[in-house]
């Protein structure tokens, strides 16, 4: 079945260094979104993309976080600069059809993220 | 706005034990929700999703949720636990099945859920 794929996997960076996540989408997924997760938390929506477009970054701190999805395909969202409060996983997904036949989100591996 | 209440961040049961995980939720319209799990340092999987349709939802791994409407619960259930069944649960709601209308997932804090042999 195909994934969505990040990397990478793990991160770690110094406090006020540049970092940047990539995400590719399962193929012909439109929507994909980029989630924060908080170790002992829930995701939180960070930015959605429909193909190119933003269409919800409402919770994206975007003195700090930028995203973009140039082509409509892949994926990145970057943080400049990094801060301690960063630490967390950032997850990737994108919406389609799953095998049961209905719609889904369906999530990458995430990265961890580790700001020292 | 909606949000989602998971009651216990840790629930430990034996292994063949009944296992409960609570979820309430609040939400102005008719809400779509859904239970994924997570393993460590891994993405999260859908386990079910509820949608309108039928109140009982049966997802993978013998997993099961009931839509309640007056009670605002979705209630994730499966009969008897197995050891692999050790991971982090999260609940959470949307106010579209995902993808059009902006679908944003609103999730809850999550419940840890330990097996013991």
């Amino acid at each position: 079945e195909a994934e969505v794929a990040q990397s990478p996997r793990y991160k770690i960076t110094e406090k006020s260094q540049a970092v940047a996540f990539w995400c590719d989408p399962i193929s012909g997924h439109a929507t994909l979104y980029w989630y924060r997760q908080i170790l002992g938390q829930g995701p939180e929506l960070l930015v959605q993309f429909q193909d190119e477009s933003v269409v919800d970054d409402s919770q994206l701190p975007k003195d700090r976080f930028s995203a973009e999805r140039l082509k409509g395909v892949d994926s990145t969202l970057k943080i400049q600069p990094a801060e301690l409060g960063d630490s967390a996983m950032y997850l990737c997904a994108s919406w389609g059809a799953g095998t049961s036949g209905y719609n889904e989100q369906f999530f990458g591996p995430g990265t961890r993220l580790t700001v020292l | 706005a909606q949000s989602v209440t998971q009651l216990g961040s840790h629930v430990s049961v034996s292994e063949g034990a009944l296992v409960l995980l609570r979820c309430n939720y609040s939400s102005s319209v008719p809400p779509y929700l859904f239970w994924y799990v997570q393993y460590p340092n891994q993405g999260l999987q859908l386990l079910l999703k509820y949608t309108s349709a039928a109140t009982l939802v049966k997802g993978i791994n013998g997993f099961e949720a009931e839509f309640k409407k007056s009670e605002t619960s979705f209630h994730l259930t499966k009969p008897s636990a197995h050891m692999s069944d050790a991971a982090e649960y999260f609940c959470a709601v949307s106010d579209s099945a995902g993808g059009t209308s902006y679908g944003k997932l609103t999730f809850g804090q999550g419940t840890i859920l330990t097996v013991h042999p």
